[in-house]
């Protein structure tokens, strides 16, 4: 079966420009997660979102980070007014969320490269 | 504030050795733990993973080695083959939480 696809795979924006990246989660999952990496570090947590249940941005570094979710499908994160520390690949993740009383697996997408000059 | 550290940044290991691989942990509250391997331009895959009830756990080549009270836990990979050849991201959480904190990676490179 498909995937967690994202899109685009890489994407060059200018300081200042807003951008948006697109997750297309595994069907069936409802939980879905984006995560940032920064060259050389790790997957550092951005935003959960899991069913109808109120998403968890503690993980957003500021207010011009967000994202939505439509239902239990598409998720789009926009970052207005890019600044050249967003560089980093964007990676998203569904799960089933099964609460069945142990973490689910992730299951990740490529991720998208996001360049700002 | 990592809590999730892998101090080797890359590891060199000839076809057929084994490949040790390190993860260290601050919280204390963690107590689920996995691996995840990443190829060049794809996302991270699951690989293994180990409960804190345990202190071992084998899949195949792989096993995972958890040791509570220094807070470490290794990857074994007997023997090493071409194709291990990736990124190995540790990841720590705790049970039934969403939230999995990332070591930055360790790049592991088999030789012929």
């Amino acid at each position: 079966g498909a995937g967690v696809s994202q899109s685009p795979s890489n994407k060059v924006t200018e300081k200042g420009k807003d951008v948006e990246l697109r997750c297309d989660p595994i069907s069936g999952h409802t939980a879905l997660y984006w995560y940032r990496q920064r060259l050389g570090q790790g997957l550092e947590f951005l935003i959960y979102f899991q069913g109808n249940s109120a998403p968890d941005k503690s993980g957003l570094p500021s207010d011009r980070f967000s994202a939505e979710r439509t239902g239990e499908s598409v998720s789009t994160l926009t970052i207005q007014r890019t600044q050249q520390e967003d560089s980093a690949v964007y990676l998203c993740a569904s799960s089933l969320r099964s609460g069945r009383g142990f973490t689910d697996t992730q299951y990740f997408g490529p991720g998208t490269r996001l360049t700002v000059l | 504030d990592q809590q999730v550290k892998q101090n080797s940044p890359s590891l060199s290991v000839q076809e057929g050795r084994i490949s040790i691989l390190n993860c260290d942990y601050t919280n204390s509250m963690f107590d689920y733990f996995l691996w995840y391997k990443k190829y060049p331009a794809e996302g991270p895959t699951f690989l293994i993973s180990i409960s804190s009830i345990k202190d071992k756990n084998e899949d195949g080549r792989f096993t995972v080695f958890l040791n509570k009270s220094a807070k470490h836990l290794s990857l074994h990979i007997v023997p090493s083959q071409p194709g291990d050849s990736a990124v190995y991201f540790c990841a720590a959480s705790r049970s039934n939480d969403y939230k999995l904190s990332f070591g930055a990676g360790t790049t592991v490179t088999v030789r012929a």
